[in-house]
């Protein structure tokens, strides 16, 4: 079975503008999660999602949006790039069985450089 | 608020030796526990989990024990291999938390195996 993927692997990107990543979970998995790793540190969550309804947020500005579309693929946007956004962005699945937290399986990540 | 804290890395063992990766967490309630392992240039994998206490959490020679009293997962393994070499995080998910699958994570402890 195909894991989480996600594209693109690599994106260089400058200062004040936007991008999208985008992520495909595993088949059968209705949650989406959205992590930001910066060089050396662990994952920050950033968004979930559930059946297209937010479920979680972190602790990230409003330039950071998220949505789920209805296969359970998912996007994560963002606005007006800042130096500090460079980073490793994961995206993570789970069935969310009985609509409850469950165990969570990751992609490889999209790297993001801002020149 | 909820936190996990790992043992300062790097590590640096030769082959077949033991390994001790030391977690201990903060958390409300009772959280569930897991250890994720990420090679090089790859994203997150699940190593092991454990969702209450006592729980015994064991993947490819891995091993990690929810101890509730002293608030942690340590990871273990008897006998570590090169292939082992990667960087190793604990991570919390605190339940009851409205069907939150947010998981905090430690910094990571880098692990170098030399044969």
């Amino acid at each position: 079975d195909a894991g989480v993927t996600q594209s693109p692997t690599h994106l260089i990107k400058t200062r004040g503008q936007h991008v999208t990543l985008r992520c495909s979970p595993i088949s059968g998995h209705k949650s989406v999660s959205w992590y930001q790793q910066v060089l050396g540190q662990g994952p920050q969550f950033i968004f979930q999602y559930y059946e297209k309804e937010e479920r979680g947020r972190g602790n990230f500005p409003d330039r950071f949006s998220a949505r789920q579309f209805p296969n359970y693929s998912s996007e994560l946007n963002v606005n007006a790039l800042l130096l500090g956004d460079s980073a490793l962005y994961l995206c993570a699945s789970s069935p969310m069985r009985q609509g409850g937290p469950d165990t969570q399986y990751f992609g490889p990540g999209t790297r993001l450089t801002v020149l | 608020g909820n936190s996990v804290t790992q043992m300062e890395g790097p590590v640096t063992l030769s082959e077949e030796a033991f390994l001790t990766i030391n977690c201990t967490y903060t958390a409300t309630g009772y959280p569930s526990l897991f250890w994720y392992v990420q090679y090089p240039g790859e994203g997150l994998q699940l190593l092991l989990k454990a969702t209450k206490a006592d729980d015994k959490g064991s993947n490819k020679g891995f091993e990690a024990t929810y101890r509730k009293e002293t608030t942690s997962f340590h990871l273990e393994k008897g006998s570590v291999q090169v292939s082992d070499s990667a960087v190793y995080f604990c991570a919390l998910r605190r339940n009851g938390q409205g069907g939150s699958e947010k998981l905090v994570f430690g910094k990571g402890t880098k692990l170098t195996v030399n044969p």
